[in-house]
């Protein structure tokens, strides 16, 4: 079976642009996570989908958005770029009937410049 | 959602076992404490995940006591490989919420 993928794997974009960021779930897994990496602040939680609709979301700001579409494919979004958006963004998901095991994918290297 | 706190970073051998614990003094009645480990440049992969006394798996065990205020992972006979940071979360069954602490750095050596 096929791990989660996301794309692009790397990104640089100028301060004050947008990006969109996809991500392919495992076949069959309906929910997915966004984290963010930075090497200052970790691992940190931006939202999580289920079938469509956000279910949970972390304290980001509103520039920070996603979808997630009928096929489970998710995108994030990020307007407005700043400096400090640079990161690794990370996608994972969840098989139905798990709570607690999540597969990452391998991430999206974000630099803002 | 309960706080995690591990140490930053632990040195050990090829062949020894590897014991990290974690403390999370106010976790819930529903949260369950999980392992990940996390390769530079690459995702975090699931570990193991318990609520208490001890669990195993063909990976890892990880221990947990009756108050559930801290757990340990304990890895046998660990690689070089097996170099990498591990985050100790607990996950809440009621907010879906998975927060990661700072983790573990582990630094095997030949």
């Amino acid at each position: 079976k096929a791990g989660v993928t996301q794309t692009p794997r790397y990104l640089i974009k100028t301060r004050g642009q947008q990006v969109t960021l996809s991500c392919s779930p495992i076949s069959g897994h309906r929910s997915v996570s966004w984290y963010q990496q930075t090497p200052g602040q970790g691992l940190q939680f931006l939202f999580e989908y289920f079938s469509e609709t956000q279910r949970n979301k972390g304290n980001f700001p509103g520039r920070f958005s996603g979808r997630q579409f009928s096929n489970s494919r998710s995108e994030m979004n990020v307007s407005t770029l700043e400096l400090g958006d640079s990161a690794l963004y990370l996608c994972a998901s969840r098989p139905s009937g798990s709570l607690y095991e999540q597969y990452f994918g391998p991430g999206t290297r974000l630099t803002v410049t | 959602l309960a706080k995690t706190t591990q140490p930053i970073s632990m040195d050990s051998y090829e062949g020894q076992e590897v014991n990290i614990t974690c403390s999370h003094n106010n976790i819930a009645t529903n949260d369950y404490i999980t392992w990940y480990q996390q390769f530079p440049s690459q995702g975090p992969r699931f570990i193991i995940q318990g609520y208490k006394t001890k669990v195993t798996n063909e990976v890892a065990s990880l221990f947990i006591p009756a108050d559930r205020k801290s757990s340990t992972l304990s890895l046998p006979r660990v690689s070089l490989s097996d170099t990498a940071v591990y985050y100790c979360l607990a996950f809440n069954t009621g907010g879906f919420k998975t927060i990661f602490g700072a983790g573990t750095r582990l630094f095997v050596k030949a």
